[in-house]
């Protein structure tokens, strides 16, 4: 079963909008991991979170952590036309190498 | 540096038919990974490799089969082609658990 769930499943938003979505799991993670696709192509990393960080900033993106409550979030600032794809999160459990997605989050951003 | 391949791009196969995924990496990377993508969710794991002589089974095994040929390439074998296997396949590599590279992908229909 997945252990990811992402929120909203679907978001349409302006260019130069921000765009913040969500990402709830269910067990203990050892690292927490967004990936995104464009339409039609494999997914491509963005960024890693492990479980004793908190806040984790790569360019646009800014991802935030909270164990306690399991749950994650990904915040793209000033967002482009470049952004329009879907947006997975994946959890890591720390005895093994594999990783668990969810079904993800569609962004538009129109122009 | 190709990063991961795939092949074939796409494939078309009758009921019960058998065919084999491919899938290669320069990276040197330890672990490799299959999945497939169905419409509306997210990956689903099929078999890993977390090192060069080592498989498991995923979220999603049956009806298909590996082989960790090397350190660089992973295969996928259906050995009797269901409907239910349409999908798109993606193949993924990492090193020690961290973040996976994916290919391209691999459009398989079966009629």
């Amino acid at each position: 079963s997945q252990q990811g769930e992402e929120d909203p499943q679907a978001l349409s938003i302006q260019e130069g909008e921000n765009a913040t979505m969500n990402c709830s799991y269910k067990t203990s993670i050892n690292n927490l991991q967004w990936y995104r696709q464009n339409s039609g192509r494999g997914l491509v990393h963005l960024i890693l979170i492990r479980s004793n960080e908190r806040e984790k900033h790569s360019g646009r993106l800014r991802v935030t952590l909270d164990t306690s409550k399991k749950s994650s979030s990904l915040l793209i600032t000033a967002s482009r036309a470049a952004d329009t794809a879907s947006y997975f999160c994946a959890t890591g459990l720390s005895n093994d190498y594999k990783l668990s997605f969810g079904a993800g989050t569609t962004v538009t951003v129109r122009a | 540096n190709a990063g991961v391949t795939q092949t074939p791009k796409f494939q078309v196969l009758k009921t019960g038919q058998s065919m084999t995924l491919q899938c290669a990496q320069d990276m040197n990377h330890n672990s490799m990974y299959w999945y497939r993508q169905d419409p509306g969710m997210g990956l689903r794991l099929i078999y890993y490799s977390a090192s060069e002589g080592t498989t498991d089974k995923g979220e999603v095994p049956n009806g298909y089969n590996v082989s960790r040929l090397n350190k660089r390439e992973f295969s996928l074998r259906l050995e009797s082609a269901a409907p239910s296997q349409t999908s798109v396949y993606f193949c993924a590599s990492s090193y020690r658990g961290n973040e996976q590279f994916f290919g391209p992908g691999t459009r398989l229909t079966v009629l």
